[in-house]
């Protein structure tokens, strides 16, 4: 069974601060890692992945996210935050050759202080 | 390419009475998924298609939730004698599969509302 722990449900920063958003995951088999983020009222937009390769995965916005295997964590972050990343941001997890089924984390919501 | 396509986004029923929502995929994707996201939680997986085919369909909540995809394009999740509990958002997300997962392209999802 997957299961996708973001520990953190509120995170609030100051603007052009750096932040880290955590997510554990557990898993009996290697899975595929994403995270997505979701502003008000809209659906999800997929900020970055990690399939195989580089365990540093760079992605919109200028976010990135470190695959560290033997601590099954996935933390995602931004070196400086603006006011447009206020949201909510979701760590999920999909196991090869399951048809794509994502299995997401509770959700952080991110906000930035002006 | 307009991306996915959800119908209604907002939707208030009685208890009791029947919903279906709609979702029109991303046109050349072989993958449609439906998501349920309750307040506070992350997507819940409830069902996939690919193509016409439903492959997956165990972890759809109860028997009053069903769902379509007969031409292996559009999608209808319906919901059946609808509760205070099914109260949430539907998600419907699509992808091209051929044997690495990829990202799933998600639409606004319609929100349901029973009072």
């Amino acid at each position: 069974a997957q299961s996708v722990t973001q520990l953190d449900s509120q995170v609030p920063v100051f603007e052009e601060a750096p932040v880290e958003l955590r997510c554990n995951y557990s898993s009996s088999v290697s899975v595929y890692l994403f995270w997505y983020v979701q502003y008000p009222n809209q659906g999800l937009q997929l900020l970055l992945k990690y399939l195989s390769g580089s365990t540093l995965v760079k992605g919109i916005n200028g976010f990135e996210a470190e695959f560290n295997k033997s601590q099954t964590s996935f933390h995602l972050r931004k070196p400086s935050v603006h006011i447009s990343d206020t949201a909510e941001y979701f760590c999920a997890v999909s196991p090869p050759n399951t048809g794509n089924q994502f299995y997401f984390g509770t959700g952080t919501s991110l906000t930035v202080i002006p | 390419d307009t991306g996915v396509s959800q119908d209604p986004r907002h939707k208030i029923t009685k208890r009791g009475q029947n919903v279906t929502f709609r979702c029109d995929p991303i046109s050349e994707h072989n993958r449609l998924y439906w998501y349920r996201q309750t307040l506070g939680q992350g997507p819940e997986f409830l069902t996939y298609f690919q193509n016409e085919a439903q492959l997956e369909k165990s972890r759809l909540l109860s028997d009053r939730f069903s769902a379509e995809r007969p031409k292996g394009s559009f999608s209808t999740l319906e919901i059946q004698r609808t509760e205070q509990g099914d109260s949430a958002m539907y998600l419907c997300a699509s992808n091209w599969v051929q044997g690495v997962n990829t990202e799933a392209f998600f639409g606004q999802g319609t929100r349901l509302t029973v009072v």
